[in-house]
């Protein structure tokens, strides 16, 4: 079975300061990854994917992530934070196909301070 | 930009009534699904729709739980006699079905059973 890890609940930056959410996964196939992000009273928005290929992926609004099969992680990243980054960040896996269902992890509150 | 949309974005309703939510997915698309999450807890999955048929399904999709695509555009799940345990966000979403792999999500709505 397939399982995602996001360690902290709530991660807090300064504006201008890096911003790193941790992802781990458990997948017994090759995963496919997904950074979501869910402003307040809104839907679900796709940041970033890994399906195959470049192991770094870019997303929208300055985002990346890198997969690292060895570490079982795929990290999400922006360099400098900017007060409309303040969201819920949800990390997901899903297998075989973008088809197949997504498995969430509990999800990570960022806040960023002026 | 074409969106997943659902109604009501909150429906309060008492134990033991039915309730139908509603979903309006992007119009080419050809998987959906829903998802719920329970306040504080992760985004979890009910189940999938192609073809007009349920395609996977979870734990939680019980007896209870139906799904119905009754007129090519709309995307109902049913409760048939709601629990306080089932108050949550539920989340409709949609995909393609290619390579894409992306899932767009509505905005979900919030169910409060008293």
């Amino acid at each position: 079975a397939q399982s995602v890890t996001q360690l902290g609940s709530h991660v807090s930056v300064s504006e201008g300061a890096l911003v790193l959410l941790r992802c781990n996964y458990s997948s017994s196939v090759p995963p496919y990854l997904f950074w979501y992000v869910q402003y307040p009273n809104q839907g679900l928005q796709l940041l970033l994917k890994y399906t195959t290929g470049a192991t770094l992926v870019k997303g929208i609004n300055g985002f990346e992530a890198e997969f690292k099969k060895s570490e079982t992680s795929f990290h999400l990243t922006k360099p400098s934070a900017h007060m409309s980054d303040a969201a819920e960040y949800f990390c997901a896996v899903s297998h075989n196909s973008g088809n197949t269902p997504l498995v969430f992890g509990k999800g990570t509150r960022l806040s960023v301070i002026a | 930009e074409p969106e997943v949309t659902q109604t009501p974005s909150h429906q309060v309703t008492q134990m033991g009534q039915e309730v139908i939510l509603r979903c309006v997915p992007i119009s080419n698309h050809l998987y959906f699904y829903w998802y719920r999450q329970i306040l504080g807890q992760k985004v979890e999955f009910l189940v999938s729709f192609y073809n007009n048929e349920i395609s996977e399904k979870s734990e939680i999709f019980d007896d209870q739980f139906s799904v119905e695509r009754p007129d090519g555009s709309n995307f109902t799940l049913k409760i048939r006699s709601t629990k306080l345990e089932d108050s949550a966000m539920y989340f409709c979403a949609s995909t393609q079905g290619d390579t894409t792999y992306e899932q767009y999500f509505g905005p979900g709505t919030r169910l409060t059973v008293t």
